[in-house]
């Protein structure tokens, strides 16, 4: 049964250090999205990638958080230096690509920063 | 810029009656629609679109979503609701550009509770 996986499913870290975040898409998907999910702001689209390539990344905030796609199963998103606001669940999904596909989401990461 | 809204927080219904969960978009060019539902601790679970054609859409679990292009909306309906309905879901929309396609934007999700 095809799914996005997500590692690790929680985390907890201290403020200031490095967190990272992996997913492996669905085989075969050419577009990973990464979501952030907060009781306040809802979901935001934080990077999407089509092929590999970063296609919108304006909703991830450039001077801690950066996403990357070492190759076509791994995607990861990594926060320097993490701070308590940074405090939510991280969604990775993937999807064939288009606007009418829709897109298969992992479990999710919960992080807690203190 | 695209956008959805969600105007209900929460809707309550009882085991056995017809649910409705409102959705209302806004985009340039020509939209896609989707539906999600979340439970708890879990991911989002995709349960119908829309992209072309017959506005009337089936998806899983006996759900199904009208689309209203004068009122910008796409509803999501059940004829008679179940306890095990009761999840959050979340409305989506993106659209066909000339620039290619644009990304997936989500609503602020309704919580919907069926009681026994």
């Amino acid at each position: 049964d095809a799914r996005v996986t997500q590692t690790p499913r929680h985390k907890v870290t201290e403020m200031g250090q490095e967190v990272t975040m992996r997913c492996q898409p669905i085989l075969g998907h050419n577009t990973v999205f990464w979501y952030r999910q907060t009781m306040m702001q809802g979901l935001e689209l934080l990077a999407y990638f089509r092929n590999r390539a970063p296609l919108d990344d304006s909703g991830m905030p450039k001077d801690r958080f950066s996403a990357e796609m070492p190759d076509a199963t791994l995607a990861t998103l990594k926060i320097q230096p993490s701070e308590p606001r940074d405090s939510a669940v991280y969604f990775c999904a993937s999807g064939l690509g288009g606007g009418g596909a829709e897109a298969f989401f992992g479990q999710g990461t919960r992080l807690t920063v203190v | 810029a695209q956008s959805v809204a969600q105007p209900e927080d929460q809707v309550n219904v009882a085991e056995g009656n017809p649910l409705t969960v409102k959705c209302t978009y806004s985009v340039s060019g020509n939209p896609y629609l989707f539906w999600y539902v979340q439970y708890p601790n879990r991911g989002l679970q995709f349960l119908l679109k829309y992209i072309t054609g017959d506005n009337l859409v089936k998806g899983s679990y006996g759900f199904e979503a009208e689309f209203n292009k004068s009122q910008t909306s796409f509803h999501l309906k059940k004829p008679s609701a179940l306890v095990s309905d009761s999840a959050l879901y979340f409305c989506a929309v993106s659209a066909s550009l000339r620039s290619g396609y644009s990304t997936l934007t989500f609503g602020k999700g309704t919580m919907l509770l069926v009681s026994p």
